[in-house]
């Protein structure tokens, strides 16, 4: 079963330094997502990514955050000064369609110390 | 409300018996449904979906109802298995804006 991908599982920080999260999403799915989760807390959104530009944004992804899709294949989370509260698991997600559900990553756990 | 922090509802079942979860969602122009499934330290794994002009739709060992007059939406779980145990949330998705997604629901299997 095609699966999202996300690497690294988990990356440690200091406070200050920038961190670029990788997934590889399913490779006939248009749609992109970035979310996070907070230890214990909701799975809130960051941002979409559609036909190589950010369709949608939440107010968490504001002048520190920004995505990439480099390639064909790889859809990369940036986040420049990283900060103590940005510690979190980061979700990509990719689907086909708007009318269905998305397919989630298995996360990163980022900690910022 | 909801608390904010660490402690979600919680289900505990006995193996073998059927687990109900609810969610209570917002927005009544909402016309899609999903649930999902997410175990410890993985990602969130998609269940079940149902859309607004349904109220019942099933699947393998699942069954997902939607009460649309109180906004409520149940995920039942037919011979719940200790491989059920997880945290099962619900988004609710408005047209093709981005879906919202409630605190969750830890449900724990007693072997």
């Amino acid at each position: 079963e095609p699966e999202v991908t996300q690497t690294p599982s988990h990356q440690v920080t200091q406070m200050g330094q920038e961190v670029i999260l990788r997934c590889v999403p399913i490779s006939n799915h248009l749609y992109f997502y970035w979310y996070r989760q907070i230890l214990g807390q909701k799975v809130e959104f960051l941002v979409s990514f559609y036909n190589n530009e950010i369709s949608e944004k939440s107010e968490i992804f504001d002048d520190q955050f920004s995505v990439e899709r480099p390639d064909g294949s790889n859809f990369t989370l940036k986040i420049r000064s990283t900060k103590l509260e940005d510690s979190a698991m980061y979700f990509c997600a990719s689907t086909t369609s708007l009318r269905y559900g998305y397919t989630f990553g298995s996360g990163t756990r980022l900690t910022v110390v | 409300g909801e608390s904010v922090g660490l402690h979600l509802p919680t289900l505990s079942v006995q193996e073998g018996d059927n687990s109900i979860i609810n969610c209570a969602y917002s927005n009544s122009a909402s016309d899609y449904f999903i649930w999902y499934k997410q175990e410890s330290g993985k990602g969130p794994q998609f269940i079940i979906d149902i859309r607004s002009n349904m109220d019942k739709r099933q699947g393998q060992r699942v069954t997902v109802l939607l009460n649309k007059t109180v906004k409520h939406l149940s995920l039942q779980i037919a011979a719940t298995q200790p491989g059920d145990s997880a945290v099962y949330f619900c988004a609710e998705r408005e047209g093709s804006y981005i879906p919202t997604f409630g605190r969750g629901t830890s449900l724990i299997v007693h072997p």
